[in-house]
């Protein structure tokens, strides 16, 4: 009964390719969110998601796409990969409502050569 | 949102209490006290969170300085498993609005046998 899922876990490709990862959350939140964990453990947000529309969008490059079919699903396309994008990559989800705790996948650990 | 300030890292023999503080002297009247933990290589794990009352839940208590400017979360009997990060995070909280984790460097505490 998982609660946060996050496909795939491990993801190795090389500079240049496009690549996407997918979320999905059986909670019934209708608020989701990707993050972003670099090598130094820093742990950002990127995009927020409520009910299939985009809440927060952080400073984040256009080469990364969320995409949001539902408000179970949150998907993360990332265009054009860089060194640089190499991170571990978590998605959350919540209740809308600030006070709200956030439930967070497992993390996709995406490694660009 | 305020910022915290935690000590990098704290030790713990297991079966003791474990006490991590977190400085916040900026805290603002609205603020909520959060803290949430990472254990290696997994998502971050709501704990609990608190605005001027002491809290307690299964995982953990919360105790808040009266003036509200630190605040120090008690695991009451440490095993194992609760070796993590821990991050403490101050954010006003708001209905209706997403919400934006803002994480810090966090203490990492290790428990040893």
């Amino acid at each position: 009964d998982t609660a946060v899922s996050q496909t795939p876990k491990y993801l190795v490709t090389q500079m240049g390719n496009d690549k996407s990862i997918k979320c999905e959350q059986n909670l019934g939140h209708d608020t989701m969110y990707w993050y972003k964990q670099d090598s130094k453990k820093f742990l950002k947000i990127m995009f927020s998601y409520n009910n299939k529309e985009l809440i927060i969008n952080e400073t984040v490059p256009n080469r990364f796409s969320p995409k949001s079919p539902d408000k179970a699903h949150l998907n993360l396309h990332i265009n054009s990969l860089e060194l640089g994008d190499s991170a571990v990559y978590f998605c959350a989800s919540s209740l809308l409502g600030d006070y709200n705790e956030q439930f967070f996948g497992p993390g996709t650990r995406l490694t660009v050569l | 949102d305020a910022k915290t300030t935690q000590p990098p890292s704290m030790d713990c023999a297991e079966g003791r209490a474990a006490n991590l503080p977190c400085n916040h002297s900026t805290i603002s009247g609205n603020e909520y006290v959060y803290w949430y933990r990472q254990i290696h290589s997994q998502g971050p794990q709501y704990i609990i969170h608190g605005l001027k009352n002491n809290e307690t839940n299964e995982m953990a208590s919360l105790i808040i300085t009266e003036d509200r400017k630190s605040s120090t979360l008690i695991l009451p009997h440490a095993t194992l498993r609760d070796t993590a990060v821990y991050y403490c995070i101050v954010r006003t909280s708001r209905a209706g609005t997403a919400s934006k984790l803002t994480f810090g460097t966090g203490t990492r505490l290790q428990v040893t046998l």
